[in-house]
């Protein structure tokens, strides 16, 4: 039992190019979310998805896409990066509040992302 | 949406004494609440959690009160360890809109030996 995986660790990027972090997880969890983490404002939600489908924005999307084809994964997707993006990113799981009443969130180790 | 805030930033305790951390949140539907701990490089961890019919769970040195009325939940640590020393981060939910939770900013706790 992995828990939840997250490709690649580290990455460098130049403005403007694009690359997609990926996020699985083998708990069958359905609920499933990607935060970003900056120094002195803790863990900001992007965006979460509550069952394969199914996504919704969080509390800073723009400019990151996701889409989640399987129980499994979910990918978060930069489409432009711009250094406003720079940040560490984390990919966590659980079980969905419409099946337990109150749910345990498992975060990735996380991928530190530059954008230069 | 909800808001969570949590103070202090910084916390500087000496080694066995106690540490306290609060945290307030605005959405009073919120019913689940839980603290994570995390070292430096790591990934955040859960290290207790309190429902809105709980006022008070503790677990060896650590516990956590909630009182809904105020709207406020606070972490507190006793006889603390350097390997206490981390970041801990407060969080908000309402189980049943999906398992979206707010957290707080943080707070860098240092136990000095």
């Amino acid at each position: 039992n992995a828990g939840v995986t997250q490709t690649p660790k580290f990455q460098v990027l130049k403005t403007g190019q694009s690359m997609t972090l990926q996020c699985a997880q083998d708990m069958n969890h359905e609920y499933m979310s990607w935060y970003r983490q900056d120094p002195g404002m803790g863990l900001r939600l992007i965006h979460y998805s509550v069952g394969a489908g199914i996504t919704d924005q969080g509390e800073v999307p723009n400019g990151y896409n996701v889409s989640r084809s399987t129980t499994e994964d979910f990918p978060l997707r930069l489409l432009s990066a711009a250094p406003s993006q720079t940040s560490v990113y984390f990919c966590a799981s659980s079980y969905s509040g419409a099946s337990y009443s109150y749910n345990e969130q498992f975060f990735g180790p996380g991928t530190r992302l530059t954008v230069l | 949406g909800e808001n969570v805030e949590q103070h202090p930033s910084t916390l500087s305790v000496q080694e066995g004494d106690s540490a306290v951390i609060k945290c307030t949140y605005s959405d009073s539907a919120s019913n689940y609440f839980p603290w994570y701990k995390q070292e430096l490089g790591k990934r955040p961890q859960l290290i207790i959690d309190i429902r809105s019919n709980v006022g008070e769970k503790k677990d060896q040195r650590i516990a956590v009160t909630l009182n809904k009325t105020a709207k406020h939940f606070s972490l507190h640590i006793t006889e603390t360890q350097p390997e206490d020393s981390a970041v801990y981060f407060c969080a908000a939910s309402l189980s049943n809109t999906g398992n979206q939770f707010y957290f707080g900013t943080g707070t860098s706790l240092t136990v000095i030996p």
